[in-house]
């Protein structure tokens, strides 16, 4: 299995702040990444996929680069919605597998 | 808007088999997306499942796949999971996702709880 180890687990920021999310691949996923937000009791919902393409309707203040093994997952200016932990997932290989998460918490 | 929602029992026994299906509204099973099952829980997190494809084409996490079958009715635009001889370490939210750029349409999630 490809394993995906994301950095930080946790981070603690304020409005505004520019956050910056790292997720490492085992082995080469190409650019085939995705990028969730999990809110408390919800579903993940996608941000970005392959890498760097902004899903519809997500802001544009978040956005996605790397290819290979290494991949970056940037909110430009954090909003109170923000709050959230996100997760980084290939889809090169079955089985998909999904990083440990990263829980962005407020300052 | 494609929607995507589970249903099945929320108590499963130990040894017994978890059963969930997935029904799709606002859009085609027959579509060109695979649909998948992922689960997840406090200790081991999101831990993707399996697929389906409409035609009946199926991958199973091998750390599942002696347990796991994942089937398509495509007359009633739905798909299912069964998960056979279940212990406490199959307790989680079990979610069904459509498989596109990403995994870009989830049900609401259906927490199983195995217990006696």
């Amino acid at each position: 299995d490809i394993q995906m180890t994301q950095s930080p687990s946790s981070l603690s920021a304020s409005v505004g702040d520019r956050v910056t999310i790292t997720c490492r691949a085992s082995q080469s996923v190409s650019s085939s990444l995705n990028w969730y937000q999990q809110k408390p009791g919800k579903a993940p919902k996608v941000l970005i996929y392959a890498a760097s393409s902004l899903q519809s309707g997500v802001p544009s203040r978040f956005s996605g680069s790397g290819s290979g093994t290494d991949f970056t997952l940037t909110i430009s200016s954090l909003q109170p919605e923000d709050f959230a932990t996100y997760y980084c997932q290939q889809s090169y290989r079955t089985p998909f597998t999904f990083g440990g998460g990263t829980r962005v918490e407020i300052k | 808007q494609v929607q995507l929602q589970e249903s099945g029992p929320g108590l499963v026994k130990p040894s017994g088999t978890l059963s969930l299906t997935c029904a799709v509204s606002g859009g085609s099973i027959s579509s060109s997306n695979w649909w998948n099952w992922v689960r997840q829980t406090p200790g081991k997190g999101l831990e993707w499942i399996g697929e389906i494809f409409h035609g009946g084409n199926t991958n199973y996490n091998p750390s599942l796949k002696s347990r796991v079958t994942i089937s398509v009715d495509k007359s009633m635009n739905q798909f299912s999971l069964e998960l056979t001889s279940v212990t406490a370490a199959d307790t989680a939210v079990y979610f069904c996702a459509r498989g596109g750029r990403g995994f870009d349409y989830w049900g609401q999630g259906t927490l199983v709880t195995v217990s006696s």
